[in-house]
């Protein structure tokens, strides 16, 4: 049973676009919201998290926006560059530092010039 | 800080032989994670241990795989007999409970390939 649905599989947007990446969760009890972002031939890491206490955590160009009530969260990526083109998953957890997430199936984001 | 620490980098292996995975967590982590990478089934967990201890071993596939964390330094992934559908590449990464973060730190992946 997949528990966080991502979309869409891959992605491609011009240099300077925004990049849209969506999620959705089916267990409320999920309550950490962490995105992960992975290059070729490395393992994922860290990009951004949020809890459900707030509805946007921005960092930079990066920023997740969280809808509780539709079970849903997105990252949106702002002016978009060549060397954000990666990898990203999303991933859901019950509790702050509950090491069990539960990953989306992956985005493949690609940069074009 | 050395990160996690994944070996072999590329394994290439024909059906039926033992194939075995290793990792070294990051020092002072006291939970670790097998994970699965595949393009059609994204990351799956296989088992994860907290302080050596196997908690969840749920995700693993059936009898052919095993794990251990004989110490805090250390876990092997097995895969007895290997067969064409393993094929994947196999994430090892660590955790430490309390941390301020909450992040998952992974290490660069054994890439599998069983011919």
């Amino acid at each position: 049973q997949q528990q966080v649905k991502q979309s869409p599989q891959s992605l491609i947007v011009q240099k300077g676009g925004i990049s849209i990446i969506n999620c959705a969760y089916e267990n409320t009890a999920f309550d950490y919201f962490p995105w992960y972002q992975q290059f070729p031939g490395k393992g994922p890491a860290l990009l951004i998290a949020i809890r459900p206490d707030v509805s946007e955590k921005k960092e930079g160009r990066f920023t997740i926006s969280f809808n509780k009530s539709a079970k849903q969260f997105s990252l949106h990526i702002m002016d978009s560059q060549p060397g954000d083109s990666a990898t990203y998953f999303c991933a859901a957890s019950q509790g702050f530092g509950n090491e069990k997430l539960t990953f989306g199936t992956g985005t493949r984001l690609t940069i074009i010039p | 800080d050395a990160g996690v620490i994944q070996s072999p980098r590329h394994e290439v292996t024909e059906m039926g032989q033992e194939v075995t995975l290793r990792c070294k967590p990051i020092s002072g982590h006291n939970s670790l994670f097998w994970y699965r990478q595949t393009m059609m089934r994204g990351l799956e967990l296989l088992i994860y241990f907290n302080n050596n201890v196997p908690i969840d071993d749920s995700g693993m596939p059936e009898d052919r795989f095993s794990a251990k964390m004989p110490n805090a330094s250390f876990s092997t992934l097995k895969i007895q007999p290997s067969e064409p559908r393993d094929s994947a590449v196999y994430f090892c990464a660590s955790f430490r409970t309390g941390g301020i973060t909450g992040e998952l730190f992974f290490g660069e992946g054994s890439r599998l390939t069983v011919l």
